[in-house]
């Protein structure tokens, strides 16, 4: 009864270097989404994705790569690590919007340190 | 694009005390409406959600109905607990999920 697992639930980095933030999910969901939590800001999307191999700009992209090469995994990418990336990050999954039993399911989040 | 804007916090109750939290929407066509909870040091949690227009979502003596002709849906509870202190958060579903900016509570006993 796992649903959608984060790792790694913290981190620091340095400026400049890199991370990959690992998502999973084990209910067969075909979207799959990632966000990042800042004060005052609620939920911004980074990227998402609608199915295996498919891969879109949310919101706030700058700074981020992602890659969905199996659909029960969506991977996050710092390749130069800034400040600014400070944040909370949260992965999400959904089925397709169609009936009435969408609804977002979400990971636990990391906290993620830029110094 | 699709947007949703909710009332801003923090929100700060006596238990029993009745709560509203505003919540309004900007979206093509017509998204389903969902209010999650985030609890200290942990992920959003659906609170309830409503398909569409006049439906009536419901979870935990928590409401909100759909009102198509006002866009809003508005969360309210007759009496709030000090475990109901989380923050609260306003989505929609159209093309993507878009989410609010969040509405603290806190619940004094």
């Amino acid at each position: 009864n796992a649903g959608v697992t984060q790792t790694p639930k913290f981190r620091v980095l340095k400026t400049g270097q890199s991370m990959t933030l690992l998502c999973a999910q084990d209910m067969n969901h075909e979207y799959m989404y990632w966000y990042r939590q800042d004060p005052g800001m609620g939920l911004r999307l980074i990227h998402y994705s609608v199915g295996e191999g498919t891969t879109a700009k949310g919101e706030v992209p700058d700074g981020y790569n992602v890659s969905r090469l199996k659909k029960q995994n969506f991977l996050l990418g710092l390749e130069s690590a800034a400040p600014s990336q400070t944040s909370v990050y949260f992965c999400a999954s959904s089925p397709p919007r169609e009936g009435s039993n969408t609804e977002a399911f979400f990971g636990q989040g990391t906290r993620l340190t830029v110094v | 694009g699709n947007s949703v804007t909710q009332m801003e916090g923090p929100v700060t109750l006596s238990e029993e005390a009745f709560l509203t939290i505003n919540c309004t929407y900007t979206a093509t066509g017509y998204p389903s409406l969902f209010w999650y909870v985030q609890y200290p040091g942990e992920g959003l949690q659906l609170l309830l959600k409503a398909t569409k227009a006049d439906d009536k979502g419901s979870n935990k003596g928590f409401e909100a109905t759909y009102r198509k002709e006002t866009t809003s849906f508005h969360l309210e509870k007759g009496s709030v607990q000090v475990s109901d202190s989380a923050v609260y958060f306003c989505a929609l579903y159209g093309q993507n999920f878009v989410f609010g900016p969040g509405t603290r509570l806190s619940v004094l006993p």
